[in-house]
């Protein structure tokens, strides 16, 4: 099975600061996502990657940035924490194809005071 | 643009009473649908999907959906739910095998 790993399940973090969130795959997936999920909203799409290196805006980009520098990694960054960013941040990782569906990470929930 | 209307935030219901999980969307296109689960505190699973062929679909932990293309609809259903079923549903769709878009999803809960 394709594992997903989120480095952190809970992180409390202060306004200003610049957060990391990490995610890695073993399955060798050719496209990364980035989501944040809100009561009522669903999953919002932050940010993807096809390829390492490259990287696309979703619907909700502003805030935020990503890396990929390898692979099976995918960062996401806040480069300076506010209090509207306070959520839970899943990474998804899918096999290249249409058919195949995506496979989630266990969520970070990210609490911003 | 495609886009996904779940028309119920929350479903209670009994245990071993059946249910429907209502999920409608647009999109000018073909598309593939899927239905995902999240359980407490954990990320979203793969309950089951439509690419093509057969409007019936069977899942895991004995859910269905039903693709019906004249009401853009993939309602999903269980005929007898568990106390284990209680959890967030969400339904996604993918025009072509593009990037997903997800319904705001139904809390469903299961009462003993």
């Amino acid at each position: 099975d394709v594992k997903v790993t989120q480095s952190s399940r809970y992180l409390v973090k202060r306004t200003g600061e610049k957060v990391f969130l990490e995610c890695v795959q073993d399955m060798d997936h050719e496209n990364m996502f980035w989501y944040r999920q809100d009561p009522g909203l669903g999953l919002r799409l932050i940010y993807f990657s096809y390829d390492v290196k490259m990287k696309e805006k979703g619907d909700i980009p502003e805030g935020y940035s990503v890396s990929r520098e390898k692979k099976e990694r995918f960062s996401l960054i806040l480069e300076s924490a506010s209090t509207n960013q306070t959520s839970m941040y899943l990474c998804a990782t899918r096999d290249a194809g249409p058919h195949y569906g995506y496979t989630f990470g266990s969520g970070t929930r990210l609490t911003v005071v | 643009a495609q886009s996904v209307t779940q028309l119920d935030s929350q479903v209670p219901v009994f245990e071993e009473a059946p249910v429907e999980l209502r999920c409608n969307y647009s999109s000018s296109v073909s598309v593939y649908l899927f239905w995902y689960v999240q359980y407490p505190n954990q990320g979203l699973q793969l309950l089951l999907k439509y690419l093509s062929g057969s409007t019936l679909v069977k899942g895991i932990n004995g859910f269905e959906a039903e693709f019906n293309k004249s009401q853009t609809s993939f309602h999903l259903r269980k005929p007898s739910v568990h106390i284990s079923d209680t959890a967030e549903y969400f339904c996604a769709v993918s025009e072509l095998g593009q990037n997903f878009v997800f319904g705001p999803g139904t809390r469903l809960s299961v009462l003993p």
